[in-house]
């Protein structure tokens, strides 16, 4: 079985510039979520999908992150403008379904950003 | 206060020892703990989830749960290279919501 695929696997960007990740998740799993790992620190929630609908994004700085689920399957998030604040590893997660008490979540490698 | 505490380390040990790792919480509607092993530029894997108070064992791998003294930890028999990683643990609240609540993580380092 194939795992969590993202790209890039790294990028280096200027302050105020944009940027997008990609993150394909294990074939059939409805729910995927988007983590921000700061070096040093486990990684927070930014955001979850159940299928193409948004779950909890309540950790999400919706004034420059922004993210979205195409037909329920593969997912981007988008950061404009960048600030040097969100150099991290970005790194997108999928589980089978949602419903049960407790899904294990599968983790791809990250997206590893840093804002010059 | 963060609502999972955990030492960052770095903790070094000898190849053979017993490895403890250990995080406190503060969020009492925590229902499942888990652990998971992250190598350097990978993602996280699960090694170990339990779901309230008890000792669970998998191997070389014990993982405890004391939901009264909001204390988990995580216990490596014969540690081995291979088991140089960070540690994080992880606990949600269960009941549908699958929002998992990291600590900061160990890094070890098994020394041969």
């Amino acid at each position: 079985e194939a795992g969590v695929a993202q790209s890039p696997r790294y990028k280096i960007i200027e302050k105020r510039q944009s940027v997008a990740f990609w993150c394909n998740p294990i074939s059939g799993h409805a729910t995927l979520y988007w983590y921000q790992q700061i070096l040093g620190q486990g990684p927070k929630l930014l955001i979850q999908f159940q299928n193409n609908g948004v779950v909890d994004d309540s950790q999400l700085p919706k004034d420059r992150f922004s993210a979205e689920r195409l037909k329920g399957v593969d997912s981007t998030l988008k950061i404009q403008p960048a600030k040097l604040e969100d150099s991290a590893v970005y790194l997108c997660a999928s589980s089978p379904r949602q419903g049960a008490d407790w899904n294990e979540q599968f983790f791809g490698p990250g997206t590893r950003l840093t804002v010059l | 206060q963060k609502e999972v505490e955990q030492d960052p380390g770095p903790l070094s040990v000898p190849e053979g020892a017993i490895v403890s790792l250990n995080c406190t919480y503060s969020n009492s509607a925590f229902q499942y703990f888990m652990w998971y092993r992250q190598y350097s530029r990978k993602g996280p894997e699960l090694l170990m989830y339990t779901y309230s108070s008890g000792n669970k064992e998998d191997g070389r791998f014990t993982a405890q749960v004391d939901k009264s003294s909001k204390y988990i930890s995580l216990f490596i028999r014969d540690s081995q290279p291979s088991d140089s990683a960070t540690y994080l643990c992880a606990m949600i609240v269960g009941q549908g919501a699958q929002k998992l609540v990291f600590g900061q993580g160990t890094r070890l380092t098994i020394n041969p």
